[in-house]
Order: structure tokens, then C-alpha cells, then sequence
């Protein structure tokens, strides 16, 4: 299996509707997950991560995400998209087997259009 | 301003002809690394450093080079550049990093290069 696993190249939204953008991973232990956002012409800004503790992770700029273990899956979530959100996002896994680096998914584009 | 700095951001070379691009944080952080990015792969690792002259390779360091003589500087050479190189290039850095350090890792703004 992938270890990081986007299965959407595109999510199209509607502004003012909730968005997901979907993550599922694969790790024989335990893992660290990352959510970045790419704009257009810009580096990788950081989000939120999941490190231990609550299931339920708040980040940047309104964005959650949530560790689920028994689905392997650390979704991003807002409650209310808009215009500006519109970018690449990219989900990312560390862990011990992976070694020292982070593991990226392959992006998913998230479009909200007004 | 906390950041971590590329250059070039844009570069369009000649296959063959040497290139070095180059990463400078300043945030005193040990850990720097650099990625590649193209569609529908994500991000993979080329090179990362632990600390001063502690590197190692990534996933795909075929055709690069990296050296790590000071702490906030980590440039990625490309030798004899080729046009399977032509990707859009990230350099990155965290305090300490290791699997389970929880830190979190900072990019630059990334660098397009293009080898034709």
C-alpha cells in the first residue's frame, strides 16, 4: 500500500460549504501526520500536524483535521470554504520505517469557487 | 523574519552546465533537506543533513550533489544537469528532526528549474 495515499486529484467546493480533503496512510507503527498547503507560486506552508493527544487537530487559517487509527485516515476539514483556500494540499507522514524524512502524498487541488 | 531562503527561484540551464542552488535559514536549525516536487509524485527527499557535515541521501539523489560546511547553509549541487532534473525544488529545515521528534518542518519558497 501507498504510504500516504490522496485518493482525490481535485476537490471542487462551493464557497461557503464545508470542504474534506481526504488522507488515508500506511505504517506498521505509529504515525506523525502533517498537513501542508502549496498557493500558486509559493513554497509549502505548514497547517497542522497530529502528534499524540486529541483525535481532533485545529491548524491554520480555520483548517482541522482528525487522526482516526482504525481507518488510517487524517482528513482535512473546514467548516466553511472560501475563494482564497483554493490551492494544492499535500498530506505527509512521518515514521521510524520511513526514516528521516517526511512522506508526501501527491497533492490534491482544492478549488472553491464563489 | 524566521525563514528559510532559496535561490534561484527560477533558472532555465543547459543540459551539461553546472548549477548551485542555494538554501540559507536562519532559525539555528540542524536539520535541513532538500525535496523535489512534480505532479502526481508529491514530494521526494534528495538529500538531508543532521547537522554540520552529517548528510546523507533521500529517496532519489542520483545526478546531486549537497555539502553542509555551516549550519545555516545547505546548497544543492547539480553537476551535469539533465532534463529529467527539470522539476520545481524545495529546500526545507526543522531544529531537530528525526521520525518522532514531532518538530515541524519549514520550507522555502521552492525553485523552478527548468534543464533543456
Amino acid at each position: 500500500a501507498q504510504s500516504v495515499a490522496q485518493p482525490e486529484d481535485q476537490v471542487n467546493v462551493a464557497e461557503g460549504n464545508p470542504l474534506t480533503v481526504k488522507c488515508t496512510y500506511s505504517v506498521s507503527g505509529n504515525p506523525y501526520l502533517f498537513w501542508y498547503v502549496q498557493y500558486p507560486n509559493r513554497g509549502l506552508q505548514f497547517l497542522l500536524k497530529y502528534i499524540t493527544g486529541d483525535n481532533l487537530v485545529k491548524g491554520s487559517y480555520g483548517f482541522e483535521a482528525e487522526f482516526n487509527k482504525s481507518q488510517t485516515s487524517f482528513h482535512l476539514k473546514k467548516p466553511s470554504a472560501l475563494v482564497s483556500d483554493s490551492a494544492l494540499y499535500f498530506c505527509a507522514v512521518s515514521a521510524l520505517e520511513y526514516g528521516n524524512k517526511l512522506v508526501f502524498g501527491a497533492g490534491t487541488i482544492l478549488r472553491v469557487k464563489s | 523574519e524566521a525563514q528559510v531562503t532559496q535561490n534561484p527561484r527560477y533558472l532555465i540551464t543547459v543540459t551539461g552546465k553546472k548549477l548551485t542552488v542555494t538554501c540559507s535559514q536562519n532559525m539555528n536549525h540542524e536539520y535541513m533537506s532538500w525535496y523535489r516536487q512534480d505532479p502526481g509524485l508529491g514530494l521526494r527527499q534528495i538529500y538531508y543533513s543532521m547537522n554540520v557535515e552529517v548528510t546523507d541521501k533521500g529517496d532519489v539523489p542520483e545526478g546531486y550533489k549537497v555539502s553542509r560546511k555551516e549550519k545555516r547553509n545547505f546548497p544543492l549541487i547539480l553537476e551535469s544537469p539533465s532534463p529529467n532534473q527539470t522539476s520545481l525544488y524545495f529546500c526545507a529545515s526543522s531544529l531537530k528532526w528525526t521520525a518522532f521528534s514531532g518538530n515541524t518542518i519549514y520550507f522555502g519558497e521552492g525553485s523552478w528549474l527548468t534543464v533543456v
